[in-house]
């Protein structure tokens, strides 16, 4: 079955880094495009960015773009999320999920891994 | 680029029929076929229930189904049982630079 396992969040300053991965198997991973959304601590879904099957295009979210990388290793079945210049706004719960096709719905989700910026 | 606007909440009793709306531009629900919606429990990850306006995927209820009219797409979730009370999420792709667009989220109180 599909399986979308998040890890890399931790507690981190702000003005750092931190890089999350998310390791997928149980499907065709070089097939598909990948997101990452997250979630603030007792808020709604907030869609952070996107990366088609080859990794060529990639989108993000106004909030993140310029800071935030994404990236994946289809050899390692592994998606990526390299985090700059982390700020206070960005500590939520980061999870990446599995597109349908680039834009169509989210059709699985990893549980998340939980990112705190705090000085 | 704002979020898609949902209702905070509603709610309903077990078997009646309820109705979440999400209401976009015509950049985003109006202007494509790309919404979809999602159910979350607490302390869970979100489920895909709908996707492309109306499709169910594979091993989501009957129960639900999704439907759009101009900028503004619904959610209906027939017979309502005790197990639906969670939260529901629509997104859309948007022609803006954000290119997906979630609403705030509505939660629903099955009394």
């Amino acid at each position: 079955q599909v399986q979308l396992v998040e890890s890399g969040g931790g507690v981190v300053q702000p003005g750092r880094s931190l890089r999350l991965s998310c390791a997928a198997s149980g499907f065709s991973f070089s097939s598909y495009g990948m997101h990452w959304v997250r979630q603030a601590p007792g808020k709604g879904l907030e869609w952070v960015a996107v990366i088609s099957f080859d990794g060529i295009n990639k989108y993000y979210a106004d909030s993140v773009k310029g800071r935030f990388t994404i990236s994946r290793d289809n050899s390692k079945d592994t998606l990526f999320l390299q985090m700059n210049s982390l700020r206070a706004g960005d500590t939520a719960l980061y999870y990446c999920a599995k597109a349908r096709d680039l834009f169509g719905g989210f059709d699985y989700w990893g549980q998340g891994t939980l990112v705190t910026v705090s000085s | 680029q704002s979020a898609l606007t949902q209702p905070a909440s509603v709610s309903g009793s077990p078997g009646q029929s309820i109705t979440f709306s999400c209401t976009g531009t015509g950049s985003d629900v109006g202007g494509y076929n790309y919404v979809s919606w999602y159910q979350q429990h607490p302390g869970k990850a979100p489920k895909l229930m709908i996707y492309d306006v109306s499709h169910r995927p594979s091993g989501v209820s009957n129960r639900f189904s999704g439907s759009k009219s101009g900028n503004t797409a619904s959610l209906t979730i027939s017979g309502l049982q005790a197990e639906d009370e969670a939260y529901y999420y629509c997104n859309s792709y948007t022609s803006s630079s954000t290119h997906v667009i979630f609403g705030g989220g509505t939660k629903l109180t099955v009394l």
